[in-house]
């Protein structure tokens, strides 16, 4: 089993639609929470954390449910400019102090005019 | 100015041959990190220097040797390249090993014929 798991998709949305992305991670001891972003042929870039409390950032919220382990990304109004792929990303405690960040394998997001 | 950067871009040689990737950068950062994204774009990280010191190991062949000359640099060398190693290397910082926010370099597309 991956140690995170997202639906590949791909999610082919119109502008200004409302779109919802899923993640599950299956260590309990996953510590911390992440949506990156990757356009095409390019590097991730972080997009935002993810807390239990729920966060939103303008047009972007994340949600984590530790009991179901379980995180989500909601884009609403969708722009062109949103189409990408999202990576669901956890940490993981590899000794000491030191963290390593698990990626899945992405969502991939197509807006269309 | 790049905050990461990484050469080549693209890298094209024949299986038995040795290659390196050279990575820097110049955010100030103490912790530096090479992850290897395969054709089904599932990104993985493999090594982690913090400060010129290996924190990070995964299990990758040793025919890979990362070297970290100072905390700005870490070059990546392949040896006996096999078609397996094809993939996409993204070099990555942060501000320490407990830093969660990663930034990428642009990334170095290598292909092994």
């Amino acid at each position: 089993r991956k140690e995170v798991e997202q639906d590949p998709g791909p999610f082919n949305v119109p502008e200004g639609a409302t779109v919802a992305f899923n993640c599950t991670y299956s260590n309990s001891a996953s510590q911390s929470f992440f949506w990156y972003r990757q356009d095409c042929r390019k590097e991730p870039k972080l997009l935002m954390s993810v807390y239990s409390s729920g966060n939103e950032d303008g047009r972007f919220t994340a949600q984590l449910n530790r009991a179901s382990q379980y995180i989500s990304l909601l884009i609403r109004d969708s722009k062109l400019s949103d189409s990408a792929t999202y990576l669901c990303v956890v940490t993981l405690n590899y000794g000491g102090a030191t963290n390593k960040l698990i990626f899945g394998t992405g969502t991939l997001l197509a807006v269309q005019p | 100015d790049t905050a990461v950067s990484q050469t080549p871009k693209y890298l094209v040689t024949q299986m038995g041959n040795d290659k390196s990737i050279k990575c820097e950068q110049n955010l100030g950062h103490d912790t530096m990190y090479w992850y290897k994204q395969d054709s089904k774009k599932f990104l993985k990280i493999m090594f982690s220097y913090n400060n010129k010191e290996l924190i990070i190991n995964e299990t990758v062949p040793n025919r890979f040797s990362p070297k970290s000359p100072d905390k700005a640099h870490l070059n990546l060398h392949i040896n006996s390249l096999e078609l397996g190693d094809s993939a996409v290397y993204f070099c990555a910082s942060s501000q320490d090993y407990g830093s969660y926010e990663q930034y990428f370099g642009p990334g170095t597309r290598l292909t092994v014929t």
